[in-house]
């Protein structure tokens, strides 16, 4: 199985634009998708395919995706993004769908 | 509104057995691809296991041969039954749905609100 490489933490200015990465060979083949988390709180669904965003996740979210890495973008990150923030994509092999998250990223804004 | 309420968490001996349910309201479990994703205490997501639209099912290697995710259609509801527990199972277990959008796209898209599994004696 392959295993997804991501930041344990980042910070941001209040405002500021931040990225958070992903590093995998799936993410080569496959897409990754962008999971928030707060505390005590279910993940949500933030990013998936090329750079898209469910119904009500706000536009300062974007993604986007260059050889092994994929990143999620906060453009103007507000306090309620401080969260954890997980990637996942599909194993290498492709037959087990949604098999491999990364180790998450916590953001923090300041 | 679409939905997934998990239930069947506890404390469970090891070497014991629970099995855990996910409802859906919403949209029918059976022409989806849903899964279960575990988070230990203070750790992150792990994916456990899916169950295709077609039956086929899938699990991670830490949980092969003692987990079996299965669904009833009447019900909508999906099943995790957890055999041979061990402390390293203890973890927050989600049911979540998992859409495949084509194109090498895919992405869990509605979550439960989870049910903790606590595994020791």
């Amino acid at each position: 199985s392959s295993e997804l490489t991501q930041d344990p933490a980042v910070s941001v200015a209040l405002g500021q634009t931040v990225r958070i990465t992903c590093q995998g060979d799936s993410l080569r083949s496959y897409y990754a998708s962008w999971y928030q988390q707060k505390p005590g709180q279910a993940p949500v669904l933030v990013i998936y395919g090329k750079n898209n965003r469910p119904s009500g996740i706000p536009d300062r979210f974007s993604g986007s995706s260059s050889g092994n890495t994929a990143s999620l973008t906060i453009t103007g990150a507000q306090a309620e993004d401080e969260a954890d923030y997980y990637c996942n994509s599909r194993d290498s092999s492709g037959n087990h769908l949604g098999g491999v998250f990364g180790g998450g990223t916590k953001l923090t804004v300041l | 509104e679409v939905q997934l309420v998990e239930s069947g968490g506890g404390l469970v001996q090891p070497g014991g057995s629970l099995r855990l349910s996910c409802a859906a309201s919403g949209f029918t479990v059976s022409s989806n691809y849903m899964s279960w994703v575990r988070q230990a205490p203070g750790k992150g997501l792990e994916w456990v296991s899916v169950i295709y639209s077609g039956g086929s099912t899938y699990y991670a290697d830490s949980v092969k041969g003692r987990f079996t995710i299965s669904r009833h259609n009447s019900k909508n509801t999906l099943y995790l039954q957890m055999n041979s527990l061990r402390a390293e199972d203890t973890a927050v277990y989600y049911c979540a749905r998992f859409a495949d959008y084509g194109n090498t796209a895919d992405a869990f898209d509605i979550w439960g609100q989870g049910t903790m599994v606590t595994v020791s004696s």
